[in-house]
């Protein structure tokens, strides 16, 4: 079975510019969520899906961030503009009934911003 | 709200030492706990997790750790660290809906 698959794997674009991540979770799934590391602090919440909405965005940082999961399976995270301090790890994590509550992650997608 | 908070932002040992990472929680229910390692480049990779069954936890790579609810802890363990342990290891807790993290503890060993 796959695990959870996150797009593009390393993304390097310059301040100002949009950068959309993509994350595929597991399949059967409901619940999605997206974290972020920045500039190897801890890793911090963003936001948590079910299905197709959005139970609880409390971790998004500002409205330049934007996550979307039409139809309730994959789910996009676009930064538009980015900037500097945008840079760092982006981690996509799903879980279900199936998966006894334990949260899978992918392996995360590299973002910098120069 | 849940938190974690870990002892030790950089832990080092020698080879053959025995390897302890401490990690403490905040829950106000019951927690799902974790343990979760990131190698240089990686992903994160789930070491161990405690479900409410059995309080002392054996994980992947010969790590284990206990949960302790009168101490509020979830401390890692390891007898003897090999070379390849060296790694970022975060601590988690999870009410269930959403996961929260601790802010990690680097693990160096040394030859």
């Amino acid at each position: 079975e796959a695990g959870v698959t996150q797009f593009p794997s390393h993304s390097v674009i310059e301040k100002g510019q949009t950068v959309t991540l993509r994350c595929d979770p597991i399949s059967g799934h409901d619940n999605l969520y997206w974290y972020r590391r920045v500039m190897g602090k801890e890793i911090k919440f963003l936001l948590h899906f079910v299905k197709e909405s959005k139970q609880d965005e409390s971790g998004m940082p500002n409205n330049r961030f934007l996550a979307e999961r039409t139809g309730g399976t994959y789910s996009t995270l676009k930064v538009q503009p980015a900037e500097l301090e945008d840079s760092g790890v982006y981690f996509c994590a799903s879980s279900g009934s199936n998966s006894g509550n334990t949260i899978y992650f992918g392996e995360g997608s590299w973002l910098t911003v120069v | 709200a849940q938190s974690v908070t870990q002892l030790g932002s950089h832990v080092s040992v020698s080879e053959g030492a025995l390897v302890l990472l401490r990690c403490n929680y905040s829950s106000s229910v019951p927690p799902y706990l974790f343990w979760y390692v990131q190698y240089p480049n990686q992903g994160l990779q789930l070491l161990l997790k405690y479900t409410s069954a059995a309080t002392l936890v054996k994980g992947i790579n010969g790590f284990e750790a206990e949960f302790k609810k009168s101490e509020t802890s979830f401390h890692l363990t390891k007898p003897s660290a090999h070379m390849s342990d060296a790694a970022e290891y975060f601590c988690a807790v999870s009410d269930r809906n959403d996961m929260r993290f601790g802010a990690g503890t680097r693990l160096t060993v040394k030859p």
